[in-house]
């Protein structure tokens, strides 16, 4: 089963700052790879799919890179409705795993 | 629209059982596979078992494996998790999703609203 790690566990920003979000792998996803946002009492939506795509409707401030086992996802300028914990999960084989999510709260 | 709506969830015994429901619409449901994960209270996310397009194909946590049965019926559009010998453990939200691709190797790109599953005595 590959680990997927997120850091920080806690991201403590005001609204416009630019917002880094990493998350590794114990072992190479190849670009299977995801990012979910999450906010209270809903279920997560996905940001990003294949390491760098947006999903539909999502904004261009929400960006993703990365390969191997290193990934990013990048929030150019914070906005209110942004501030939710973020997953990060690796669909390359079973059992897909998600990370231990991110908070990004206001400071 | 594409919509998941997940049922069935409730408060039941340790070993108990309870069969959640997941049922689809807008979609063509026999092209997909169908995801359950679930969510721990004030926990991250964990995956607990997939089905493919025709239901012949099934895969499962190892936390749940023995225990749980996924199920598809491309008649109702619906999705079944059979969960048999609950533990408190097993206490969570649930939630159904849609994997994006036909393939089945993608990420999810529909969630349904999730179902509250409580295993106390």
């Amino acid at each position: 089963e590959i680990v997927m790690t997120q850091s920080p566990a806690t991201l403590s920003m005001s609204p416009g700052e630019r917002a880094t979000l990493s998350c590794r792998a114990s072992q190479s996803v190849n670009n299977k790879f995801a990012w979910y946002q999450q906010k209270p009492g809903q279920a997560p939506r996905v940001l990003i799919y294949d390491t760098s795509i947006r999903a539909t409707g999502i904004p261009a401030r929400f960006s993703g890179s990365g390969s191997g086992t290193e990934f990013t996802l990048t929030i150019s300028s914070l906005q209110s409705e942004d501030f939710a914990v973020y997953y990060c999960q690796h669909y390359t084989h079973w059992p897909v795993t998600f990370g231990g999510g991110t908070k990004v709260e206001i400071k | 629209e594409v919509q998941l709506v997940e049922s069935g969830g409730g408060l039941v015994q340790p070993g108990g059982s309870l069969r959640l429901s997941c049922a689809a619409s807008g979609f063509t449901f026999t092209n997909y596979w169908i995801h359950w994960v679930r969510q721990a209270p004030g926990k991250g996310l964990e995956w607990v078992s997939r089905v493919n397009t025709d239901g012949t194909s099934t895969s499962y946590a190892d936390s749940v494996k023995g225990r749980f049965t996924i199920s598809k019926d491309n008649a109702k559009n619906t999705v079944h998790l059979q969960m048999n010998g609950l533990r408190a453990e097993d206490t969570a939200v649930y939630y159904c999703a849609r994997v994006r691709d036909f393939g089945g190797n993608s990420d999810f790109d529909y969630w349904g609203q999730g179902t509250q599953v409580t295993v106390s005595s």
